[in-house]
């Protein structure tokens, strides 16, 4: 079972910065967070990653609180091929698999 | 910079035939490999992974199997289809365990169907 929980659907319109929030309450000392995103009959596409500190690379930002309970995906600039479903994983380094839960089904809107 | 291929891109075949999906990897070397299945609707299942050649771990007892008979190939296969392993079926690579390096980097998946 997922060990993240996600709002089911969010919309954000274009050209603003979308925030995709994650909950993972549970989450253990030495779990990270992922976040991939699945554009529809697509393979995921990973974003980023972080275990305690925030992260920024070319495609987002990853806000983690203090006591690592909730992370919050930032989408700088939300364009329409933004649109896609977006999925918050935890998981300890080495650990082969990956545990999808239902995901933020994200909407950009023109 | 690393790249997987998969293929077929779509699929579909009668229920009892048999199936042979294959992913291959280019721009990396002893990559680890993994299988998974999307049901429609559904999260992601690791169906198999695999740590190096002939090196296969099954997550899921089914009626499906996976080899790999090089370092950068990774097949799927099944004797008889049956109607429940219709599904995106995805491939993906991941470094070696243990570094950031092990992030899992997905294909662009075959969509199965079976009738």
């Amino acid at each position: 079972d997922a060990k993240t929980t996600q709002p089911p659907s969010m919309d954000c319109a274009e050209g603003r910065a979308a925030n995709l929030p994650c909950n993972h309450s549970t989450i253990s000392g030495n779990e990270y967070v992922y976040w991939y995103r699945q554009i529809h009959s697509q393979g995921p596409q990973y974003i980023i990653h972080g275990l305690k500190n925030n992260e920024t690379n070319e495609m987002a930002s990853l806000i983690i609180t203090e006591d690592r309970k909730s992370s919050t995906l930032i989408l700088p600039h939300a364009t329409l091929r933004d649109t896609a479903v977006y999925y918050c994983i935890v998981r300890v380094i080495g650990a082969q698999k990956l545990v999808f839960g239902q995901g933020t089904r994200l909407t950009i809107n023109p | 910079s690393q790249t997987i291929h998969q293929w077929p891109a779509t699929l579909v075949q009668p229920v009892g035939s048999p199936l042979s999906l294959e992913c291959t990897v280019e721009g990396t070397s002893n990559p680890n490999l993994y299988w998974y299945r999307q049901a429609a609707g559904r999260g992601l299942q690791l169906l198999f992974y695999s740590v190096g050649i002939g090196q296969i771990s099954s997550e899921v007892p089914q009626n499906l199997s996976a080899s790999r008979p090089q370092d950068r190939q990774f097949i799927l296969s099944s004797k008889k289809l049956l109607l429940s392993d219709s599904g995106f079926y995805l491939c993906a690579w991941s470094g070696i365990a243990g570094a950031r390096t092990d992030t899992q980097y997905f294909g662009p998946g075959t969509r199965l169907t079976v009738l």
